[in-house]
C-alpha cells in the first residue's frame, strides 16, 4: 500500500493561491489515479478532483474554476492549486491515492488556513 | 449541502450492532455498486473500511460489512468497541459525465 505525505503552507492570504504537493511513496505514481479531497473545520468531506499521470482530469464542478491539478513524475508527486482563496477554503486537505470508484490510501492531511 | 445522506450521529453499547443509513439517488448509489465507507479516527486520517458496497480492504476487521439496497447504502458494525468511535463518512462513484465521487455528511459514532 502506498504512502501519501502533503506538503505547502499553513497560511494563505486570501486572494492568493493555495498550492500543495503530495508525495507518493512505496509505488509508482504512474500506477494510479490520484485525487485531493477537504474537509473545512466542522463539516465533511469534499472531493476536489483527481488527475491521472497521462493526463486524464476531473474536477469538482464547484471548485473547477480554481483548481488546477499537475503531476510530476520525476519527484512521484502530483499538487494542487487553488486560486484566488477566501476563508471558506479553510480546511485540512488531504492526497489520497483514487481507484476511479473509491480512494484506497490517505496522507495524514494538511491544515491550510486562510487568513490576512 | 452533501449529496449523499447520513445520520449526524449514532450511538451504542460496547457489543451491541449499529447500522449507518447513506441515501443517495438514482444517479449515485442507485445506479452504481461503487459505495465505499470511511472511518476516520480522532486525530487520523481517513482510512477505506468497505468499498464496491461490502468488501472490505485486506486487513479491517469482518466486524464491519456493507450493503445497498435501492439508493440507501448502510454501513453495519457489529460487536461494538470503543475504538470504534470515529466518525464515518459514505461515498458514492456518480458516474463519469457530472461529479465522478460524491461524499456524505459523515456520521459521528458515540461507543456508550
Amino acid at each position: 500500500q502506498v504512502q501519501l505525505q502533503e506538503a505547502g503552507p499553513g497560511l494563505v492570504k486570501p486572494s492568493e493561491t493555495l498550492s500543495l504537493s503530495c508525495t507518493v511513496s512505496g509505488g509508482s505514481i504512474s500506477n494510479s489515479y490520484w485525487s485531493w479531497i477537504r474537509q473545512p473545520p466542522g463539516k465533511g468531506l469534499e472531493w476536489i478532483g483527481y488527475i491521472h499521470y497521462s493526463g486524464s482530469i476531473n474536477y469538482n464542478p464547484s471548485l473547477k474554476s480554481r483548481v488546477t491539478m499537475s503531476v510530476d513524475r520525476s519527484k512521484n508527486q502530483f499538487s494542487l492549486n487553488l486560486r484566488s482563496v477566501t476563508a471558506a477554503d479553510t480546511a485540512v486537505y488531504y492526497c489520497a491515492a483514487f481507484s476511479g470508484y473509491d480512494f484506497r490510501s490517505w496522507g495524514q492531511g494538511t491544515l491550510v488556513t486562510v487568513s490576512s | 449541502q452533501f449529496a449523499l445522506t447520513q445520520p449526524a450521529s449514532v450511538s451504542g453499547s460496547p457489543g451491541q450492532s449499529i447500522t449507518i443509513s447513506c441515501t443517495g439517488t438514482a444517479s449515485d448509489i442507485g445506479s452504481y455498486n461503487f459505495v465505499s465507507w470511511y472511518q476516520r479516527l480522532p486525530g487520523k486520517a481517513p482510512k477505506l473500511i468497505i468499498y464496491e458496497v461490502n468488501k472490505r480492504p485486506s486487513g479491517v476487521s469482518d466486524r464491519f460489512s456493507g450493503s445497498k439496497s435501492g439508493d440507501t447504502a448502510s454501513l453495519t458494525i457489529s460487536g461494538l468497541q470503543t475504538e470504534d468511535e470515529a466518525d464515518y463518512y459514505c461515498c458514492s462513484f456518480a458516474g463519469r459525465s457530472t461529479f465522478d465521487v460524491v461524499f456524505g455528511g459523515g456520521t459521528k459514532l458515540t461507543v456508550l
